[in-house]
């Protein structure tokens, strides 16, 4: 069965560093999915970036990056350039190919950026 | 604009009520999905549906209910034999059922037993 780790239940960044959030996962399929989602205080979820398990390159969108480790099992999370906006809680979620499986998610981190 | 909307926002239960979270899309998808979220439990999947009138149970459907009469729509019961229904709850669809498929998400409701 799949499984995502989120270890850090709170995280402190000063406003413009960068800050990483750790994300492992744990299935037996060769093709999966990794997702980071975004949840505000108002409690809408934001898609933020996905990464293929057979993408050779990191995925990036604007900021936001994602580490891939794959023989690790680790998709961390990089937030560069970190924002007062960006405070919120931040979920890694995992979709195997195989059997048409629902999105799994981790417990989450909450993210605070000081300024 | 093309979304999902989930109704109410807030709900208040009585102890022994049935009480209906609605979750209502126009994005022409076929999954639906609802998960609970509990304060440092992230998201735990309730029930999900990929097709009309098919629904499979998640990890958490005991004292709950759902329907899926119509592509649009994927309601929520939850029974009196849920025993601690206070949470967010959380309505996704998604287009298709590959794995670089995401979710768009509904806005919540939180349901409070008073």
């Amino acid at each position: 069965a799949q499984k995502i780790t989120q270890t850090q239940p709170g995280m402190f960044v000063q406003e413009k560093e960068a800050v990483t959030l750790d994300c492992t996962y744990d299935t037996s399929d060769q093709s999966y999915g990794l997702f980071w989602y975004k949840q505000p205080s108002s409690g809408e979820m934001i898609f933020l970036i996905y990464q293929g398990s057979y993408d050779e390159q990191n995925a990036t969108e604007g900021r936001y990056s994602l580490n891939f480790q794959k023989a690790r099992k680790s998709a961390n999370l990089v937030i560069s350039a970190s924002q007062l906006g960006d405070s919120a809680m931040y979920f890694c979620a995992m979709r195997e190919a195989s059997g048409n499986t629902p999105l799994v998610f981790g417990k989450g981190t909450r993210l605070s950026v000081i300024a | 604009d093309g979304g999902i909307t989930q109704s109410p926002k807030y709900l208040f239960r009585k102890e022994g009520q049935n009480v209906t979270l609605s979750c209502e899309q126009n994005l022409n998808h076929d999954a639906m999905y609802w998960y609970r979220q509990d304060p440092g439990q992230g998201l735990r999947l309730i029930y999900y549906s990929q097709i009309v009138n098919d629904f499979q149970k998640g990890d958490i459907a005991e004292g709950y209910s759902v329907s899926r009469e119509k592509k649009e729509s994927f309601p929520l019961t939850v029974t009196s034999a849920q025993k601690n229904p206070t949470a967010f709850y959380l309505c996704a669809s998604s287009i298709r059922r590959d794995r670089g498929d995401g979710y768009t998400f509904g806005s919540g409701t939180r349901l409070t037993v008073v």
